[in-house]
């Protein structure tokens, strides 16, 4: 299966800025990732799904211009939460869509706004 | 949209018992029923999958069925293990999108 990476795994900010997490597919041409978020002993939502070189499609209820998404390359996917707030804070997890439907997980990031 | 069920949320067993989650979901379209565990912290690893051409599919102790006129499928363990404990998830995929379940919390006990 494909190998994802996150990053970072961990990160902790002040309230009002801004934090970009960066989902790679090391050995696979991702067209298609995806976002989720995942509070503490609760399922996964996907916030949106990343297409390359085109614009990500969001979830009802996830605000586009708080969740920025970009997908410049087959192999990059980036989540940048502007102006966070404490109820951002969660872990965050792409995953890059792989042959045949499969889908492969990245680490996840768990993100802290203070 | 598809919703997708996950029943029961916690689930304990003996070692060695077996272990039953149940999934249904709602879009008829959907065609591909991945199952993925999840350890505390760490990221969702793919256990076994199952299309919606196929009936059951075994792997070792794991099994998944899927029955398309009720839609609903399972994941049944047997003969766990310690080891075996975690959060699993069961999801259904329609088209370019999945749609995950609310995810079992299994215990093994020794």
């Amino acid at each position: 299966g494909a190998v994802v990476s996150q990053h970072p795994s961990r990160v902790i900010c002040k309230s009002g800025t801004s934090v970009k997490i960066e989902c790679r597919s090391l050995d696979f041409q991702a067209t298609t990732m995806f976002w989720y978020r995942q509070f503490p002993k609760k399922s996964l939502m996907l916030m949106a799904t990343s297409n390359e070189g085109s614009k990500a499609t969001y979830e009802q209820g996830v605000e586009k211009d708080k969740f920025l998404i970009n997908h410049a390359s087959l192999t990059l996917s980036t989540l940048t939460v502007t102006s966070a707030h404490p109820e951002d804070s969660s872990f965050y997890i792409c995953s890059v869509r792989g042959m045949a439907d499969t889908q492969y997980f990245g680490p996840g990031t768990r993100l802290t706004v203070l | 949209g598809e919703n997708v069920e996950q029943h029961p949320s916690t689930l304990s067993v003996q070692e060695g018992d077996s272990a039953v989650i149940k999934c249904t979901y709602s879009d008829s379209a959907s065609n591909y029923f991945p199952w993925y565990k999840q350890e505390l912290g760490k990221r969702p690893q793919l256990i076994i999958d199952i299309r919606s051409n196929v009936g059951e599919k075994k792997d070792q102790r794991i099994a998944v069925t899927l029955n398309k006129t009720a839609k609903h499928f399972s994941l049944h363990i047997t003969e766990t293990q310690p080891e075996d404990s975690a959060v699993y998830f069961c999801a259904a995929n329609t088209g370019n999108q999945f749609y995950f379940g609310t995810g079992t919390s299994l215990t093994v006990i020794p």
